[in-house]
This record gives structure tokens, C-alpha cells and sequence, in this order.
């Protein structure tokens, strides 16, 4: 299958600073990518779908001013958490699709907030 | 939107084999996937199914789709530990996907 590479795998921040998330689709060009957020134990939490070139599309109660998405390239979504807090700690999954059947997922990101 | 109900725990023994159900509400949905998630991971694409089927066989991996019902199966034959894992359906149509609780497979040696 096509393979989606999601950076970093984890990462700790102080609360106040900012992160970001990467998502590249490396064999496929994305025309759609998504982002998701996992609570323990918990399924998965659709944020925003964007698409190559223009704004994301945010579902509701996501603070599109705290959870910045950019889809500048046809293989590469970033997704920056702002000025984030500890309930901002979560495991961030993104996903991508191309022509293909499917969408693929990253590996993930766990986000620790201290 | 759209309601994808699994159960949250199933347990079989090694060399058993494992059936994971799915129930979904919009008849409209085209694809219907399973996801595999292991601990600490991202989601595995293991297999899906077009809407106008009723089976697909993969290796040790059956799906089966009643569409009356919006029932949707996982079985995997011959069980093995390395199979044990979050196991995610989702129902797609559109570039919107609807992602069930997971079920949460434990596989006893």
C-alpha cells in the first residue's frame, strides 16, 4: 500500500510554545489529507479535512486559530498546535488520499504538554 | 453524520478464529474498511469492501457485508498473537470517514 510518514513520532513541549506536525505522503500525491486526534482508549476524532491549495475544512468545537493547518504541496500537511496546554496532549494521527482506495495513516504523533 | 458501533473486547485463543462485527446507519456509504491499530502506532489499512459486495477473502482475513443489516464482519482465521490490536471499521463515502469505537483484540496463547 502507499505509505504516509508522519513526524516527529512524539514530542514534548513547554505549554505556551508552539508544535508542529508533519505529514508527507511519499510514493502518492494526496489530493486529500486529514487530521485526527486519539484519546486513550478512545477511537478517533476527525479535526479537519484539507485539501492541496486551499483552507481546511474544520469540524466543530476544533479552534481552527489553535490548531493551525497548512496543505501547501500535493505531499505535505502540517498541522500546528498553538500555544498549546496539557489537555492539548493527545495522539495525533493524520491521513492521506490520493486516487487510490483508502486512506492511509501516519504513524502518529503523541504530544506530551508539561 | 454517521453512528459505526463496534464492541469494545474480544478474546480468543491462539489458533482460534476471531470474528469482529460492525454495525453502521447510512446504507449510502460506499467503502467499508478495517483498520488495525497496534499499541502506541498509527492505523494499518488491512482490508475494505465495495458497498455492492457481500465478501472478500484476503489471506486469513474474510469480510463480510450484509447490507440489509448494515452488518459488517472481520474474521480472521487461525489467530495468531501478533494479531492482537485495536481493530477500527469505518464506513466512507465522499472523502468523509466514520470510524467505529475500535475493538480491542487480546489473543491467549
Amino acid at each position: 500500500g502507499a505509505v504516509v510518514s508522519q513526524h516527529p513520532s512524539w514530542v514534548i513541549c513547554k505549554s505556551g510554545t508552539s508544535v508542529k506536525i508533519e505529514c508527507r505522503s511519499l510514493d502518492f500525491q494526496a489530493t486529500t489529507m486529514f487530521w485526527y486526534r486519539q484519546f486513550p482508549k478512545q477511537s478517533l476524532m476527525l479535526m479537519a479535512t484539507s485539501n492541496e491549495g486551499s483552507k481546511a475544512t474544520y469540524e466543530q468545537g476544533v479552534e481552527k486559530d489553535k490548531f493551525l493547518i497548512n496543505h501547501a504541496s500535493l505531499t505535505l500537511s502540517t498541522l500546528t498546535v498553538t500555544s498549546a496546554h496539557p489537555e492539548d496532549s493527545s495522539f495525533y494521527i493524520c491521513s492521506a488520499q490520493g486516487n487510490e482506495d483508502g486512506a492511509f495513516f501516519g504513524q502518529g504523533t503523541r504530544l506530551t504538554v508539561v | 453524520g454517521e453512528d459505526v458501533e463496534q464492541s469494545l473486547f474480544l478474546s480468543v485463543r491462539e489458533g482460534d478464529s476471531s470474528v469482529i462485527n460492525c454495525t453502521y446507519t447510512d446504507s449510502s456509504s460506499t467503502y467499508l474498511y478495517w483498520y488495525k491499530q497496534e499499541p502506541g502506532a498509527g492505523l494499518q489499512l488491512l482490508t475494505y469492501i465495495f458497498s455492492n459486495m457481500d465478501m472478500k477473502q484476503d489471506q486469513r482475513l474474510t469480510v463480510l457485508l450484509n447490507k440489509k443489516d448494515k452488518h459488517l464482519s472481520l474474521r480472521i482465521a487461525d489467530t495468531q498473537t501478533g494479531d492482537s490490536a485495536i481493530y477500527f471499521c469505518a464506513a466512507n463515502h465522499g472523502n468523509q470517514f466514520y470510524f467505529g469505537t475500535g475493538t480491542s483484540l487480546t489473543v491467549i496463547p
